[in-house]
Parts: C-alpha cells; structure tokens; sequence
C-alpha cells in the first residue's frame, strides 16, 4: 500500500522557535496533502488542504501566519509551526491522496514546547 | 458542526468476544470511512463505505451504513487483544473537496 512518512516523529522545542514537519509521500505522487492536528484522547481536527504549486486551504480558525504549509512537489508538504508556544504542543498527522478518495496517513509528530 | 459521533466512547471486552462501535452524522455524505490508531500512531484505513452501499465486510470487519438514519456500525468478530486501538469514523461530502470529518473515536480494549 502507499506509505506516507513523517519527520521527525517526536520534537520538543523551547517557546519562541520555530519548527518544520516534513510530510513525505513515498511511493506516489500526491497531488493533495492534507494537515490534522490531534490532542490527547481526542479525534483529529483538519488544519488545512495542501495542492502540490499552490497555497494551501486553512480550515476556519487555524492561524495561516502561525502554521506555513509548503507543498514544493508531488511528494513533499512542510508544515512549519512558527514563534511555537506551549499551547501549539499537540500531534501533527499528514495524509496524502491521489484520488481524493482514500488519504494515507503518516505515523504523526508528537510535537513539544516547553 | 461534529460530523461523526462515535459511541461508546470506551468499550473493553474480552478476546473472542465481537465489538460494535457506532457512528452518527448530521449531513448526508459521500463516503464513510473507518480508521484505526494505536496509541500514538498515525492512522490505518480499515474500509470505505459509498453512500449507495448498506453493508461492506472485510476479514473480521463488517460495516453497515444507514444513510436513513445517518448512522453506521463497525463490529468487528473474534476480537484479538491486538485489535485494541482508537476506531474513527471519518465523513466526506464528495465533490471537489473530500475534506474528510471526523468523529471522536471510540477507544477498544480486548483484554487477553
């Protein structure tokens, strides 16, 4: 099946820096990536909709300045969590699709900021 | 508003033994999707279920969809301590965005 890798799977990070996520789809071209954002014990919540060339769809409430998304080729989504406070400490989970109808999920990023 | 609510939250039962998780939705959807998440890791597909479908099985998994009732089920036969995981039920509209909703899980253990 299609295998979607995340990096790094865990970072912790001092308040006040910024972070990068890679997504990575490796063994097919993705053409819409997609970025979720998941607190303990709870469901995952969409960030946002990320098309390889152009800029990325957010979801209402989530702060396009805060989370930058770069989607630079039909493999590859960046997820980069800027000026990162304690409250953005969460698990990051990407999926990538090619048919829109079935996403593939990466492993996660636990993400920490002290 | 929540698509997808999954219930029972939690639901511990013993090995051999089948689970049911349920889940309801307010729209009417395209597609249904099951996942499964172990603690801490990303996300497996278990099965997709068209709007057009009532029922789907695959292995130990079966998925009944009632679009009427905006409601599906996943039971899963034989439950392995290995089966233990967070079930999603996760909802999209079709069209072109197939954003996917999802509901809020509902945590399986099977105790050996």
């Amino acid at each position: 099946g299609a295998v979607v890798s995340q990096h790094p799977s865990r970072v912790i990070c001092k308040s006040g820096t910024s972070v990068k996520i890679e997504c990575r789809s490796l063994d097919f071209q993705a053409t819409t990536m997609f970025w979720y954002r998941q607190f303990p014990k709870q469901s995952l919540m969409l960030m946002a909709t990320s098309n390889e060339g152009s800029k990325a769809t957010y979801e209402q409430g989530v702060e396009k300045d805060k989370f930058l998304i770069n989607h630079a080729s039909l493999t590859l989504s960046t997820l980069t969590v800027t000026s990162a406070h304690p409250e953005d400490s969460s698990f990051y989970i990407c999926s990538a699709t090619t048919d829109l109808y079935e996403q593939y999920f990466g492993p996660g990023t636990r993400l920490t900021v002290t | 508003s929540q698509q997808g609510e999954e219930d029972p939250q939690a639901l511990s039962i013993q090995e051999g033994e089948n689970a049911t998780m349920n889940c309801s939705y307010k729209t009417s959807i395209n597609n249904l999707q099951w996942y499964r998440q172990n603690s801490g890791r990303g996300l497996v597909h278990l099965i997709l279920i068209r709007s057009n479908e009532r029922e789907k099985h695959s292995g130990r998994l079966r998925v009944t969809l009632d679009t009427s009732k905006k409601s599906s089920s996943l039971l899963i036969t034989a439950s392995r301590a290995a089966d233990t995981a967070s079930y999603f039920c996760a909802t999209d509209y079709g069209g072109s965005n197939y954003k996917l909703t999802f509901g809020k899980g509902t945590l399986l253990t099977v105790n050996p």
